[in-house]
């Protein structure tokens, strides 16, 4: 069954600990995408990869790193520079560029007290 | 600033009724645009999309308009039903697909 797989769906962290949220996918999709939802808020991009070893940042990607070391694998690492990590995050896939429609993980809701 | 733009957070329709979700965007650049169906505690799911080369893209119970011009899309769902209740995102992005800008979502309530 292809898709996305976020896990844990819910993680719970320290302030000032670094945490990795893991995004997979076997779609055999190029394109990969990290997003963030606060209440009341649209998605808001903070990194994507359209090729193995290679990542662009997005909107918001102050406080996050990200690694494209296979195509099926793209994990987020929400840094204690973050400010406000509390938040849900949602990672996606497109089959590459000029591909529009992207297919979304469950995603991972991150507590960061 | 927000691009995109969902003005009604949320909307409710009797079962059976038209439900009509309206979208905003100030880039005159956005070249395709999408929604999105999200139910709590998970990703959003593709629903429907369109160009800016056509003003109605239809699929089933569902139709996308896009006036360019007003820099407005709305997306009907004929006829409602109660498994439709969800939050719904519009999308936007320039030609190049790499980056996508979203609206914050209306909350659609279809009521039996």
């Amino acid at each position: 069954d292809g898709g996305i797989t976020q896990s844990p769906k819910y993680l719970f962290r320290k302030e000032g600990q670094n945490v990795t949220l893991s995004c997979e996918q076997n779609l055999n999709h190029d394109a990969m995408y990290w997003y963030r939802q606060d209440p009341g808020q649209g998605l808001r991009l903070i990194y994507y990869s359209q090729i193995v070893n290679d990542f662009q940042k997005g909107d918001i990607a102050e406080g996050y790193s990200v690694s494209r070391e296979k195509k099926e694998s793209f994990p987020l690492t929400v840094t204690s520079a973050q400010k406000n990590p509390t938040a849900f995050y949602l990672c996606a896939s497109s089959i590459g560029r000029d591909s529009y429609e992207q297919y979304f993980g469950p995603g991972t809701r991150l507590t960061v007290t | 600033d927000q691009q995109v733009k969902q003005n009604s957070p949320s909307l409710s329709v009797q079962e059976g009724r038209i439900s009509i979700l309206n979208c905003d965007y100030t880039n005159s650049m956005f070249d395709y645009f999408l929604w999105y169906k999200k139910y709590p505690a998970e990703g959003p799911t593709f629903l429907i999309s369109i160009s800016s080369i056509k003003d109605k893209n239809e699929d089933g119970r569902f139709t996308v308009f896009l006036n360019k011009s007003a820099k407005h899309l709305s997306l009907h769902i004929v006829p409602s039903q109660p498994g439709d209740s969800a939050v719904y995102f519009c999308a936007a992005s320039g030609s190049t697909g790499n980056q996508f800008y979203f609206g914050t979502g209306t909350s659609l309530t279809v009521i039996p």
